[in-house]
């Protein structure tokens, strides 16, 4: 079945400086990839998310960029504000499954300072 | 228009006790997930409703979780009888015809 990994698990920067966030698939039929941010006590909320016909998509201040080669994604985050500090999830899904079954990696928890 | 909704959102029973949750998806969405959430992890799928029908339980320990979904629309997880590494978040998600996946805020039970 399918494996993600992430990384970093845990990622401090500045206000204003920019995040990166990587995660690598292993199913190579997979061809759904989204972003969640979960805030504490709260669930996970779609963020963006890529399909495999496209290489990268950008929504205002976050963008997600795709390579099916080498099976891996990563989101980035420009212009960091303390309100984007969360735990951040990426996913991936597709195959004989379809968009439905997702499965997640590891977080990756994202400290903004002012 | 409202969002997933769960309840409890805090549980807290004793080993060998029953417990059970419940969740309303978002109206018209006809696919509802539950997922386990450990802490420091990501969401586990346990099982996905289409409608009424569940078609995926690959995941759900059928010895002691159970799950309905009675005329497609609330879903009810079960645990009888929990043990102590059930202490977990458990999440539901609803989506409309395989499209986006929208969590409710979940349920954090604590196994004593």
């Amino acid at each position: 079945g399918e494996n993600v990994e992430q990384h970093p698990s845990t990622l401090s920067v500045q206000e204003g400086d920019s995040a990166v966030i990587k995660c690598t698939y292993s199913d190579s039929a997979s061809n759904y990839f989204p972003w969640y941010k979960q805030e504490l006590g709260k669930g996970p909320q779609l963020i963006i998310d890529i399909r495999s016909n496209v290489g990268e998509k950008k929504d205002q201040r976050i963008a997600v960029t795709l390579n099916k080669t080498a099976k891996h994604f990563s989101l980035h985050i420009t212009e960091t504000q303390p309100e984007d500090s969360a735990v951040y999830f990426c996913a991936a899904s597709g195959g004989n499954t379809g968009f439905q079954k997702l499965v997640f990696g590891t977080g990756t928890r994202l400290l903004v300072s002012p | 228009e409202a969002g997933v909704v769960q309840s409890p959102r805090y549980k807290i029973i004793e080993k060998k006790q029953p417990v059970a949750f419940w969740c309303n998806p978002i109206s018209g969405h006809n696919t509802l997930y539950w997922y386990l959430q450990n802490l420091g992890q990501g969401p586990e799928l346990l099982i996905r409703y289409e409608n009424e029908e569940a078609v995926d339980d690959s995941q759900l320990p059928k010895d002691r979780f159970s799950a309905e979904r009675l005329k497609g629309v609330d879903s009810t997880l079960k645990i009888q009888p929990a043990e102590l590494g059930d202490s977990a978040v458990y999440l539901c998600a609803s989506s409309f015809n395989k499209n986006e996946q929208f969590f409710g805020p979940g349920t954090r039970l604590t196994v004593l």
